[in-house]
């Protein structure tokens, strides 16, 4: 069975900082991992996704992500955030024998403060 | 690029109505559509797995009675909520996985009160 943890459920941080937000998965086969953006009463927007080759993944709105498989994790990373990046951000995990279902984390609510 | 669309946004319902959402795949086919359920602040919780052509796959503590899933075309999967009581409020959102690439892309949602 797969499973994906986001060790922080709320990251407050300062407008231009830098911001990672963390997240971990357990699965025994081979992943794609994907990271969701989901802004209050909206649908999820894709982030970025890793599929395979390059472990560093840039996605949209300067996002960036690490696939790092020998520590099971793909972080997010942004180098200066805006106060638009508020929202709520997912992880999540498939694997080709999974008929492409999602295994979701619990969410990072991000809140960004001038 | 890989738009997907539900409808309605949202809707209110008296306590035994049945309320049928249509989420539909705009610029690309898709075999396989799935709903998910959010409650506030939480996490989307996977109901079903919808697949054109076939019955739906439901997951574990969901009825199928209760939600009724159709995907009669590439591009468009129902979810309906039959004989809705208040516990059924809640944020219900589609996606659809891209044929091609497998990426799953996701609506906008859907807000159902039942009052």
């Amino acid at each position: 069975a797969q499973s994906v943890t986001q060790l922080d459920s709320q990251v407050p941080v300062f407008e231009e900082a830098p911001v990672e937000l963390r997240c971990n998965y357990s699965s025994s086969v081979s992943v794609y991992l994907f990271w969701y953006v989901q802004y209050p009463n909206q649908g999820l927007q894709l982030l970025l996704k890793y599929l395979s080759g390059s472990t560093l993944v840039k996605g949209i709105n300067g996002f960036e992500a690490e696939f790092n498989k020998s520590q099971t994790s793909f972080h997010l990373r942004k180098p200066s955030v805006h106060i638009s990046d508020t929202a709520e951000y997912f992880c999540a995990v498939s694997s080709r024998n999974q008929g492409g279902k999602l295994i979701f984390g619990q969410g990072t609510e991000l809140s960004v403060k001038p | 690029g890989a738009v997907v669309s539900q409808h309605p946004s949202r809707v209110i319902c008296k306590s035994g109505t049945s309320v049928k959402i249509e989420c539909r795949s705009l610029d690309f086919q898709a075999t396989t559509m799935f709903w998910y359920r959010q409650f506030p602040k939480q996490s989307l919780m996977l109901m079903a797995t919808s697949n054109e052509g076939s019955k739906a796959t439901y997951e574990q503590g969901v009825e199928k009675d209760k939600f009724l899933i159709n995907h009669a075309s590439l591009t468009l999967s129902t979810l309906t909520v039959t004989s809705a009581h208040p516990e059924d409020s809640s944020f219900y959102i589609c996606s659809a996985r891209d044929l091609n690439e497998g990426t799953q892309y996701f609506g906008p949602g859907t807000r159902l009160l039942v009052l």
